[in-house]
């Protein structure tokens, strides 16, 4: 399966913009990147997922290079409720479902 | 909707005890999930269904028994519960026209002794 690696940590100032980088420089023409955040205490929350091309929703924004080697989840002012782990996970139609979460970026931010 | 609970919240286990984790969901998903989560570490697959009475097996399944009679619930079994099985135990559900958007449970925090 192919993998991604992300910073353990990153740190940000309230209200200033957020940009979480992941490789995934084996991943196949068929994998999805899916973005996840976990806040302290809970279960994992779906936050943004693309193939090939940027996405936007309400919570953050996808960009995906044009070799899709890598991606950077946006998010646009970091609040403090945005503080939590990131995870960046490579999903394709065959895996039925099945998330593999790495270690993720631990996100802080500051008042 | 209440989304997906999980109970207890909190659980203590001598060793070699059984138990089972509870997990329910009301968004009529054909798709549910467990996952372990220990200390510092990401979330690792347990077991999954793709409906009611089919189940297979994830990335840790040894130790743990699932089985799915209805679309609501997927209840985890711990036969004989082991230190190692210390962990938290998430559940997760998702439409399987749709399993791109998970939703997980607040989780059950397992500590066998």
């Amino acid at each position: 399966d192919a993998k991604t690696t992300q910073p353990n940590s990153m740190e940000s100032n309230e209200e200033e913009p957020v940009h979480l980088p992941c490789n995934h420089s084996t991943i196949s023409g068929t994998d999805y990147i899916h973005w996840y955040r976990q806040l302290p205490s809970q279960g994992p929350e779906y936050v943004i997922h693309g193939l090939t091309s940027n996405v936007n929703n309400r919570m953050a924004s996808l960009a995906i290079a044009e070799d899709r080697k890598s991606s950077t989840l946006i998010l646009h002012r970091a609040t403090l409720r945005d503080a939590a782990v990131y995870y960046c996970i490579l999903m394709n139609g065959g895996s039925w479902g099945k998330l593999q979460f790495g270690a993720g970026t631990q996100v802080v931010v500051t008042p | 909707n209440a989304g997906v609970t999980q109970t207890p919240k909190f659980q203590v286990l001598k060793t070699g005890q059984s138990m089972t984790l509870q997990c329910a969901q009301d968004m009529n998903h054909e798709y549910m999930s467990w996952y372990r989560q220990d200390p510092g570490m990401g979330l690792r697959l347990i077991h999954y269904s793709v409906g009611a009475g089919i189940t297979d097996q994830g990335e840790v399944p040894n130790g743990y028994n699932v089985s799915r009679s209805t679309t609501e619930d997927f209840p985890l079994r711990l036969l004989s519960a082991a230190p190692s099985q210390t962990s938290v135990y998430f559940c997760a559900s998702s439409s399987l026209r749709s399993t791109d958007t998970q939703y997980f449970g607040p989780g059950t925090r397992l500590t066998v002794l």
